[in-house]
């Protein structure tokens, strides 16, 4: 069975400073996506970064940039440069053949 | 521009009485879901569409029932709503299946009295 942990339920982070969210994933399968999704007090689920299993490179999408390290099964985001409109519920999610799955989510409040 | 719409996005309904979600998207995606979210929860996989291709989750209650009549339209229909069916109701959309990136609506937000 595959899952997803996000060991975090709340983090806070001063405006302009990095923070790193945590997430590990089991599964035995070998081709497979990770996604971190964003979900702001207002409530519309968007996407984030996603990284494909099978490159070795590290995802990066501005002032997001995973460090995924697949013989770990570790997943994580950081957050440059933190800014208000960060403060969000971030979900990890895996995602192979039919199947999708989510991490519980972390609560990240940027702090000014 | 709006690609994946629901509506309403606040509906409320009384115990036992039957209630249908909307969702619309504009991408043709070939797969739509519904997902249920309780407070400070992730969301809950109730089921998806592939196509015409219907596939339940195994512990989604039979209350909770699925319509695509076409590609853009998918509805959810709770045929008896119970205080615990009380949530956020969202609806995504995706390409394919599995890997490929979803798209999610704003949400439906269920209220049972």
């Amino acid at each position: 069975a595959q899952t997803v942990t996000q060991s975090q339920p709340e983090m806070s982070v001063q405006e302009a400073e990095t923070v790193t969210l945590s997430c590990t994933y089991d599964t035995s399968e070998n081709n497979y996506y990770l996604f971190w999704y964003k979900q702001p007090p207002s409530r519309q689920m968007i996407l984030v970064i996603r990284q494909e299993a099978y490159k070795q490179q590290n995802a990066t999408e501005n002032r997001f940039s995973v460090n995924f390290q697949k013989a770990a099964k570790s997943f994580s985001l950081k957050i440059s440069d933190s800014q208000l409109g960060d403060t969000a519920m971030y979900f990890c999610a895996f995602s192979t053949g039919n199947q999708f799955y989510f991490g519980t989510g972390t609560s990240l409040t940027v702090i000014p | 521009d709006a690609m994946v719409i629901q509506n309403p996005r606040y509906q409320v309904t009384q115990f036992g009485k039957p209630v249908t979600l909307s969702c619309s998207q504009t991408l043709n995606h070939n797969v739509m879901y519904w997902y249920q979210q309780k407070s400070s929860q992730a969301p809950k996989l109730l089921f998806h569409y592939y196509d015409k291709d219907f596939n339940n989750e195994a512990d989604t209650p039979d209350n909770f029932q699925s319509r695509r009549p076409n590609t853009s339209f998918c509805f959810l229909d709770i045929r008896s709503p119970g205080l615990g069916d009380a949530a956020m109701y969202l609806c995504a959309t995706s390409r394919d299946l599995g890997v490929n990136t979803q798209y999610f609506g704003p949400g439906t937000r269920l209220t049972v009295l």
